[in-house]
């Protein structure tokens, strides 16, 4: 059974530093794109990050670039987010997702579907 | 980039069926048939529930269904069941630096 298990979350000051974890089990880990996409409270989803399976490539939501890094350790089979200079803004509950992605004929990913998340774990950040 | 364009709520009774729209552009739901929908009920996890405008994963329910037309893409639930009052967010690969668009959810109530 697949299972994403996130952690980390938790209430940090404006400008503060934050880093979440997501450990997987259920699958081989290290065959599989993963994502970050997070929900503010009451608000839709928002993709946020993901992650070859290598950790080779990473891509970022513009809101978010320049702050967070993606990252995984294919050894423990966990996927971090690393999260900088928080804002008020990042207010949300943070997902992390199996991803499957189709690669074409010149070797490009497309993410075509999330397909199994974890429960989230929220962060607020508030003063 | 701009989230794709879906209804605020539908509704409908037991038993009949509904449709729920997710529009984009060429450079996303047109443009590829990579459109997927997810489940959501309140406080829980999204659950895939159509992959690739209309593939169904293992154990979902052959009552969802989807399907696409120009930048349109559609999420039709036949045989509505209670359990089925959720909300749904239709997402779609991009060729933006985003690469991965949600709309803004739609509110489905079981009358």
């Amino acid at each position: 059974e697949v299972q994403l298990v996130e952690s980390g979350g938790g209430l940090v000051q404006p400008g503060g530093s934050l880093r979440l974890s997501c450990a997987a089990s259920g699958f081989t880990f290290n065959t599989y794109w993963m994502s970050w996409v997070r929900q503010a409270p009451g608000k839709g989803l928002e993709w946020v990050s993901h992650i070859s399976e290598s950790g080779a490539h990473a891509n970022y939501a513009d809101s978010v670039k320049g702050r967070f890094t993606i990252s995984r350790d294919n050894s423990k089979n966990t996927l971090y987010l690393q999260m900088n200079s928080l804002r008020a803004e990042d207010t949300a509950v943070y997902y992390c997702a199996r991803g499957t992605y189709y690669y074409d004929s010149s070797g490009y990913a497309h993410p075509t579907s999330l397909d199994y998340w974890g429960q989230g774990t929220l962060v607020t950040v508030s003063s | 980039q701009s989230a794709l364009t879906q209804p605020a709520s539908v509704s409908g009774s037991p038993g009949q069926s509904i449709t729920i729209s997710c529009t984009g552009t060429s450079s996303d739901v047109g443009g590829y048939n990579y459109v997927s929908w997810y489940q959501q009920h309140p406080g829980k996890a999204p659950k895939l529930m159509i992959y690739d405008v209309t593939k169904r994963p293992s154990g979902v329910s052959n009552r969802f269904s989807g399907s696409k037309s120009g930048n349109t893409a559609s999420l039709t639930i036949s045989g509505l069941q209670a359990e089925d009052e959720a909300y749904y967010y239709c997402s779609s690969y991009t060729r933006s630096s985003t690469f991965v668009l949600f709309g803004g959810g739609t509110e489905l109530t079981v009358l």
